[in-house]
């Protein structure tokens, strides 16, 4: 069975560095051609792409926030890792993460997270 | 920078209608064009990819078309099962962008 699961801090000051961790199992990041998205979704609004890493370990990032943004792979524990830096409150969201399958064979984004709501306050 | 714009952003139909949902890109692409349904509460779950083709399990009223920047999905019959908002995605590479979203409700 194919899983992610977020996890990270609830609550996140202003100014901080968030740390997000995908654990996923039931896929390998480096041997099935399978990459990993992070997207948010601010309470009551759209989602929104925040960044992509392909199998291969090349990373893609949403243009806007491409600067406070860094995702990375851990293959032998499974996870997926995401810093965004100088949070702000608008920052505030829920995080999900998801995996799509490279190439022709690709169904999308076809499995995700249930998503972490973080909170960004004083 | 690229965007998926989609419209309506919302909409409200009666149960049998048929609802069809647009999704215009800034640029032309492959047919790596998906949607996906979201319900309240809960993580969004893929209902078409490759622009037509139905993911596994998903009711065969939902369809999708559609090519270059242009693309659509279509309810041909709506459910009170089908309340929900509805997204559509470009895949094949970065930026993979979201369309903005159709709130859809039963009048």
């Amino acid at each position: 069975q194919v899983t992610l699961k977020e996890s990270g801090p609830v609550l996140v000051k202003p100014t901080e560095t968030l740390t997000l961790t995908c654990s996923v199992s039931g896929f390998s990041l480096n041997n099935d051609r399978m990459g990993v998205s992070w997207i948010r979704q601010p309470p009551g609004k759209a989602l929104e792409w925040l960044a992509h890493i392909f199998s291969s370990d090349r990373r893609s990032y949403c243009t806007s926030l491409n600067s406070r943004l860094t995702i990375s792979k851990d293959t032998s524990k499974s996870q997926v890792v995401l810093t965004m830096t100088n949070m702000d409150p608008v920052d505030t969201a829920t995080y999900f993460c998801a995996r799509i399958r490279e190439g022709a064979e690709s169904h999308a984004f076809d499995v995700w997270g249930r998503g972490t709501m973080v909170t960004v306050s004083s | 920078d690229f965007q998926m714009t989609q419209s309506p952003s919302s909409l409200s139909a009666s149960v049998g209608d048929r609802v069809t949902i647009t999704c215009r890109a800034s640029q032309g692409f492959s047919n790596a064009l998906a949607w996906y349904q979201q319900k309240e509460g809960k993580a969004p779950e893929v209902l078409i990819y490759a622009t037509s083709t139905l993911q596994s399990g998903v009711p065969s009223r939902f369809s999708g078309s559609g090519s270059g920047t242009d693309f659509t999905l279509t309810i041909t019959s709506l459910q009170p099962e089908d309340v929900a908002t509805y997204y559509c995605q470009k895949y094949d590479d970065g930026p993979l962008t979201f369309g903005g979203g159709t709130k859809v409700e039963i009048k």
